[in-house]
């Protein structure tokens, strides 16, 4: 039972084009949404994060929208750079949850001079 | 600063065999978690430590266990183990657990082949 999906296996984007990673959810019980970026050889690092009560926070070029009732977020990267490229991961946390993360499956994202 | 350490960072058991990995949290973090990442899947939760005590297990068997020292260290055992088991291993370090802002810092992981 994945809670948390994301669909697109990979993405690739034209550097300084616009990068669209989505993620959708089930449980009405996240509160709390993270993306993470990771590199290969490395441990994921977090990238930026929105609240329930949110539907968009900005950090430079990236971008998390949040639509609550379609249970499903989408981070924006623009403009995307050659060292975007990167695997991608949505996660999800509950309230009370102690950061406890549920991860989705990631999206590799590859960003082409 | 040093970040989120575990060793080893590679590590080759037989089926059966039981392994001990360790992680260091980020000096004054009191919260450590150990997730599992299978190749071409998220991580998936494990279990969460604060100040000692277990704060969360996730959908794993008994033959997984956890602890953490007085000095904020942590330990992940498995035992019996299997040829599912063979994963990356990432540990995680926080502050507190108290804090939605709170982020999680991740170590680069062990890599856990079992043949």
């Amino acid at each position: 039972d994945q809670q948390v999906k994301q669909n697109s296996p990979s993405l690739s984007v034209q550097e300084g084009r616009i990068s669209i990673l989505n993620c959708d959810y089930t449980n009405s019980m996240f509160d709390y949404f993270l993306w993470y970026k990771k590199y290969p050889a490395e441990g994921p690092t977090f990238l930026i994060s929105i609240s329930s009560i949110k539907d968009k926070n900005e950090d430079g070029r990236f971008t998390v929208f949040l639509n609550k009732s379609a249970k499903h977020l989408s981070l924006h990267i623009v403009p995307s750079q050659p060292g975007d490229s990167a695997v991608y991961f949505c996660a999800a946390m509950g309230l009370n949850a102690g950061n406890m993360l549920t991860f989705g499956g990631g999206t590799r994202l590859m960003v082409k001079p | 600063d040093a970040g989120v350490t575990q060793s080893p960072t590679h590590l080759i058991k037989t089926r059966g065999q039981h392994v001990t990995l360790r992680c260091s949290p980020i000096s004054g973090h009191k919260s450590v978690s150990w997730y599992q990442q299978v190749l071409g899947q998220g991580p998936q939760f494990i279990f969460q430590y604060y100040e000692k005590e277990e704060r969360g297990r996730g959908n794993f068997p008994d033959r997984f266990s956890a602890r953490q020292f007085p000095n904020y260290s942590s330990e992940l055992n498995v035992n019996a183990l299997l040829l599912g088991d063979s994963a990356l291993y990432l540990c995680a370090s926080s502050i507190d657990i108290f804090s939605t802002n709170e982020k999680l810092f991740f170590g680069s992981g062990t890599q856990l082949s079992v043949l």
